[in-house]
């Protein structure tokens, strides 16, 4: 159990619609990073934000949008889904700011898109 | 664009043996590698990592070779068991200052017992 936990599991949804990810970092990480693994694409970076700031950015789709909240558990936020969505969505968390510190991942949803 | 690529997408190794995965990549600016384990049903998790001033790096059963002439990376595990089976990605960032890692599509280790 790597400590960062993820909501829900699994997510079916239809085309057009609107998502929300939840993740809980690991106590005490202040940075959280969001990826998504796919057959056809592989795992690829979204998103990084540390201690409620965007820090970096991936191949996040304008379609899809994050946020870390106070406490700094974060959300990642997809609209208009589309098949190619269908994904598992990972989140990972980090002490601090470098994307070098090690990063713990959560068991991950896996969304379909229908 | 640039991209990480992996040589073998599987490798099956009898238990005991020597494991050697490679990873190409050929962002020549890429500056931190590491090495990550998925095992089936799990997020990745962190295996070892390099960086760019260096060429080799230890662990506990592991070994990361970094050669920057030819930009291969590869992962040496040790007396390979049956538990290291999953799938291992090599990934690069080519942020720089930043975080951007780019991910290798993974090999497939299968150890035999």
């Amino acid at each position: 159990d790597s400590g960062v936990t993820q909501t829900p599991k699994h997510l079916i949804t239809a085309t057009g619609q609107r998502v929300t990810l939840r993740c809980s970092p690991r106590s005490g990480d202040l940075s959280v990073y969001w990826y998504q693994q796919s057959l056809d694409q592989g795992l690829q970076f979204l998103i990084q934000y540390y201690n409620g700031e965007e820090r970096a950015k991936g191949n996040i789709l304008e379609r899809f949008s994050a946020q870390q909240f106070p406490d700094l558990h974060s959300e990642l936020n997809l609209s208009s889904l589309e098949l190619g969505d269908s994904a598992l969505y990972f989140c990972a968390s980090s002490p601090l700011l470098a994307g070098t510190d090690t990063q713990y991942f959560g068991p991950g949803t896996r969304l379909t898109v229908l | 664009g640039e991209s990480v690529g992996l040589h073998l997408p599987t490798l099956s190794v009898q238990e005991g043996d020597n494991s050697i995965i490679n990873c190409a990549y050929s962002n020549s600016a890429s500056d931190y590698f590491i090495w990550y384990k998925q095992e089936s049903g799990k997020g990745p998790q962190f295996i070892i990592d390099i960086r760019s001033n260096m060429d080799k790096r230890q662990g506990q059963r592991v070994t990361v070779l970094l050669n920057k002439t030819v930009k291969h990376l590869s992962l040496q595990i040790a007396a390979t068991q049956p538990g290291d089976s999953a799938v291992y990605f090599c990934a690069e960032n080519i942020g720089g200052g930043s975080y951007i890692p780019t991910f290798g599509r993974g090999t497939s280790l299968i150890v035999h017992p």
